[in-house]
């Protein structure tokens, strides 16, 4: 999708290992969100940003941290990887998708695997 | 209690169709915002239809429109004239505005396919 950029589109970690995922927006939206699909449970939040330097946790913040150290990026961390964290990881921007309409634009997700 | 309910984990059509997908919502607020997004195979969200909680017309986009009903809190998304590319996951969301922060929260989605 436009203006959100996920990085990787693929990842296999073995248990314990750790990765960032990146997230950059290039459309100067202050709001910013992690989610985690897993199948049955639709997207879950993991944390958000409301703007620069500030992060709150979501409804699943176990296992992951996340930084916002400026407007443009938000990446997601496991610090230790394990098989539960095992899904699709997406990030989303809060974006004006109409005449004064503010919706959520969404990266191309993140498929992790943790073995 | 889940914020989002969507009851319907499968749906099946008749191309060229019409097809509910039925979606209620809890919230206290009286300001808040409801979306659909479709998610095909290709994994992609792809932002469908919203209504406002002031808005007092239902919203339409193209063959979706979103069937609001306040009271009873529900925001079904009403797709006419299915097509075989309407096969797809559909989820329903609303935006709330706890604390200053705009949070949307999801539903568990509705897998939609339209039979030729």
């Amino acid at each position: 999708n436009a203006g959100v950029t996920q990085t990787p589109k693929f990842q296999v970690l073995k248990t314990g290992q750790s990765m960032t995922l990146q997230c950059a927006q290039d459309m100067n939206h202050n709001s910013m969100y992690w989610y985690r699909q897993d199948p049955g449970m639709g997207l879950r939040l993991i944390y958000y940003s409301a703007s620069e330097g500030t992060t709150d946790k979501g409804e699943v913040p176990n296992g992951y941290n996340v930084s916002r150290l400026n407007k443009r990026e938000f990446s997601l961390r496991l610090e230790s990887a394990a098989p539960s964290q095992t899904s699709v990881y997406f990030c989303a921007s809060r974006s004006e998708i109409g005449q004064g309409i503010y919706g959520y634009t969404f990266g191309s997700g993140t498929r992790l695997t943790v073995v | 209690a889940q914020k989002i309910t969507q009851t319907q984990p499968g749906m099946f059509v008749q191309e060229k169709e019409a097809v509910t997908l039925d979606c209620t919502y809890d919230t206290s607020d009286q300001s808040y915002g409801l979306f659909w997004y479709k998610q095909p195979s290709s994994g992609e969200m792809i932002f469908l239809i919203y209504q406002g909680s002031y808005d007092e017309q239902n919203a339409t986009e193209g063959r979706y429109s979103l069937n609001f009903q306040k009271a009873r809190k529900s925001a079904n998304l009403v797709i006419s004239a299915s097509q075989l590319g309407d096969s797809a996951m559909y989820f329903c969301a609303m935006r709330e505005f706890p604390g200053g922060s705009y949070i949307p929260t999801f539903g568990r989605g509705t897998s939609l396919i339209v039979h030729p």
